[in-house]
């Protein structure tokens, strides 16, 4: 497809079990972002992967979210143990990043609920 | 680290001119981006700068000054269609990964 998109667009979990987000982003997009967004709230960075570079994995809020991107492309998140404060929409987005422009194009989302 | 600040709600009617501020804090600063949100929607690209100065795409015009750490978007000729979240964001710091404000939430009133 022409743009972001992710996979599944909603997740209804249980508190402790584990999910898998998935990202495919824009064919040759070299920059991968994640970001969560509470209801009302701002987009709270998560991790960044930039082609071959170790990914900047600053923003991951604690030890049981881990992400990875396979081939440069396809990018999965995984929340393990999931707690109810880990409900929020997760954002994907990429970007082909040439001479510092920053143009993130995003993907519709992930609501992720935990019961 | 990379921090934002955006007043977080702006009303406005239809027709006015709208000034959204945002100053940053940023190490190894690249440029200043806004993203426009619709309610249940995901953000869209609306402007970057990279160098002082004001930047105009039609109705929406974005300006900077790295030496103030400052900037604004302006949105001419409100229409009911601009009532969203507008964010700014600053790439920077050792690896250049964008980081969003908090957000201005904008209601545009007949």
């Amino acid at each position: 497809g022409a743009g972001v998109s992710q996979s599944p667009s909603n997740k209804v979990t249980e508190k402790g079990k584990d999910v898998e987000l998935r990202c495919d982003p824009i064919s040759g997009h070299t920059a991968l972002y994640w970001y969560r967004q509470s209801l009302g709230q701002g987009l709270e960075f998560l991790i960044y992967f930039q082609g071959n570079s170790a990914p900047d994995k600053s923003g991951l809020p604690s030890d049981r979210f881990s992400a990875e991107r396979t081939g440069g492309s396809v990018s999965t998140l995984t929340i393990q143990r999931t707690q109810q404060e880990d409900s929020a929409v997760y954002l994907c987005a990429s970007s082909l990043v040439t001479g510092g422009d920053e143009k993130l194009f995003f993907g519709s989302g992930t609501q992720l609920s935990v019961l | 680290g990379q921090s934002l600040e955006q007043p977080s709600e702006v009303t406005a009617v239809e027709g006015a001119i709208v000034q959204i501020n945002c100053t940053y804090q940023t190490s190894g600063f690249y440029g200043l981006s806004w993203y426009q949100q619709h309610d249940g929607g995901a953000p869209t690209f609306l402007s970057y700068n990279a160098l002082d100065g004001l930047e105009e795409t039609g109705r929406f015009s974005s300006f900077l000054s790295r030496s103030d750490s400052y900037g604004y978007l302006l949105l001419q000729e409100l229409q009911m269609k601009d009532s969203a979240s507008y964010f700014c964001a600053v790439g920077g710091g050792a690896t250049n990964k964008l980081i969003f404000g908090t957000g201005t939430l904008l209601a545009v009133q007949p």
